[in-house]
C-alpha cells in the first residue's frame, strides 16, 4: 500500500519561499512506472497541478506554465521523498498543497498525500 | 477560473440517480481518453473514483460510472447514498505545455 506522508509549514511571509516535503513509502521515488507531482486547491482556482518528477533512466521533471518561473521539484533518492520549493511567494498562492502518484501513462492521482494548508501572510 | 466546466452544484434523493458533466475543449476532452475522476469528502484529500473516462479502480462502487462524448465527460452515480455528499472533480491531459486540467468541482447534496 501506497502512503505519502507531507511535511513543511503552514505560514510563509510573503516574498518569501514556500517549501513542503513528500515521504513515499509502499513505492520508490525512482520507480520507472510512477511520476511525482504536486498540486495545489484554493477556493478561487480549484484543483492546479504544479508540476512532477519522474524516472525513466534519467531524471525528468516538468511544471506548469504558471508557476514555471519560481518552481523546483527535486527527487531525493537516499531519503525516497520528493520536495517543492516555491519561490517569491504571494498571497494568490495560499491553498492547499498536496502530492500524489501517477502510476503508468494515464495520468491518473492515485495515491494523495494529506494535504497541507499553506498561508502566505506577513 | 478552471480550465474545465462543471456545474457548481447537483442534488439528489436517495436511491436516485445523477450526472456531473465536465465539458473541456478538443484539446483535451475532445481528443484523449485521458479523464480521471475524483471525490473529496470535507478536509480529506481527492480520491480516484474514475479514471481513462470509465474505468473504476479496485474497490470503488459500481455505482459509479463515466463516459464521454466530444468534448464533454460525464460522471454517473447511481442509487445515491448520504455518504456520496461530497464534492466531485473533473480531470483531463491536455497534450499541451499546460499538461493536466481539472474542473472547478461539483458539490453534490445529497437531500
Amino acid at each position: 500500500q501506497v502512503q505519502l506522508q507531507q511535511s513543511g509549514p503552514g505560514l510563509v511571509k510573503p516574498s518569501q519561499t514556500l517549501a513542503l516535503t513528500c515521504d513515499i513509502s509502499g513505492d520508490s521515488v525512482s520507480s520507472n512506472s510512477a511520476a511525482w507531482n504536486w498540486i495545489r486547491q484554493s477556493p478561487s482556482r480549484g484543483l492546479e497541478w504544479l508540476g512532477r518528477a519522474y524516472y525513466r533512466s534519467k531524471w525528468y521533471i516538468d511544471y506548469a506554465v504558471s508557476v514555471k518561473s519560481r518552481i523546483n521539484i527535486n527527487p531525493d533518492t537516499s531519503k525516497n521523498q520528493f520536495s517543492l520549493q516555491l519561490n517569491s511567494v504571494t498571497p494568490e498562492d495560499t491553498a492547499v498543497y498536496y502530492c500524489a502518484r501517477v502510476f503508468g501513462y494515464h495520468w491518473k492521482f492515485d495515491y494523495w498525500g494529506q494535504g497541507i494548508p499553506v498561508t502566505v501572510s506577513s | 477560473q478552471s480550465a474545465l466546466t462543471q456545474p457548481a452544484s447537483v442534488s439528489g434523493s436517495p436511491g436516485q440517480s445523477i450526472t456531473i458533466s465536465c465539458t473541456g475543449t478538443s484539446s483535451d476532452i475532445g481528443s484523449y481518453e485521458l479523464v480521471s475522476w475524483y471525490q473529496q469528502h470535507p478536509g480529506n484529500a481527492p480520491k480516484l473514483i474514475i479514471s481513462e473516462v470509465s474505468d473504476r479502480p479496485s474497490g470503488v462502487s459500481n455505482r459509479f460510472s463515466g463516459s464521454k462524448s466530444g468534448n464533454t465527460a460525464s460522471l454517473t452515480i447511481s442509487g445515491l447514498q448520504a455518504e456520496d455528499e461530497a464534492d466531485y472533480h473533473c480531470c483531463s491531459y491536455t497534450g499541451t505545455a499546460t499538461y493536466v486540467v481539472f474542473g472547478g468541482g461539483t458539490k453534490l447534496t445529497v437531500l
